[in-house]
């Protein structure tokens, strides 16, 4: 596609049930980024990948939090036994390659919420 | 360790009128890079502006600049002649090469203009 795509746009689910955030990065972009955005915060930086290995999951803010991607492409977050506090944008960006100069593009996001 | 400040939380400017957005960042990496994201009430995240460590000249893009000062390690973005759509969340992050290329996201500025 011409740009990230993320799915769902939406997502309403209740606590302790599982969820899957899926995110298509632009065609041969081999860097991929994960964040969350509380309503009117910053950025929180989540997971990030180079190919299909993770360099830094030090974001994610506990073991409920997994995520991985195949391939060099899809990528697929997912949040186990979800809790309120996980209501969020959740927000994919990817980059064509790993210098330093690359700007990252970013998808519209998934907005979750936890009833 | 890499991090961005981003020190004003909201900011008003009249409408036709400059105004200065502040960024500060750390990292003892000497090769990186800084970029300027907007985020309009809509969500989408929107590049702006991008500037290498190893630049001479300052970026410039339309209406933005990026004043880079190195020795201070400051990356402000100046947006001339505001228009009422530059209204949104503004944000600075940054990208080292030592530090895995995560891309790091300043807390934002929310620009309000005037009419």
């Amino acid at each position: 596609g011409a740009g990230v795509s993320q799915s769902p746009s939406n997502k309403v689910t209740e606590k302790g049930k599982d969820v899957e955030l899926r995110c298509d990065p632009i065609s041969g972009h081999t860097a991929l980024y994960w964040y969350r955005q509380s309503l009117g915060q910053g950025l929180e930086f989540l997971i990030y990948f180079q190919g299909n290995s993770a360099p830094d999951k030090s974001g994610l803010p506990s073991d409920r939090f997994s995520a991985e991607r195949t391939g060099g492409s899809v990528s697929t977050l997912t949040i186990q036994r979800t809790q309120q506090e996980d209501s969020a944008v959740y927000l994919c960006a990817s980059s064509s390659q790993q210098g330093a100069g690359t700007e990252a593009f970013f998808g519209q996001g998934t907005r979750l919420t936890v009833v | 360790a890499q991090k961005i400040t981003q020190t004003q939380p909201g900011m008003f400017v009249q409408e036709k009128e400059a105004v200065t957005l502040d960024c500060t960042y750390d990292t003892s990496d000497p090769s990186y890079g800084l970029f300027w994201y907007k985020q309009p009430s809509s969500g989408e995240m929107i590049f702006l502006i991008y500037q290498g460590s190893y630049d001479q000249q300052n970026a410039t893009e339309g209406r933005y600049s990026l004043n880079f000062q190195k020795a201070r390690k400051s990356a402000n973005l100046v947006i001339s002649a505001s228009q009422l759509g530059d209204s949104a969340m503004y944000f600075c992050a940054m990208r080292s090469y030592n530090a895995g290329n995560m891309l790091t996201f300043g807390g934002g500025t929310r620009l309000m203009v005037k009419p």
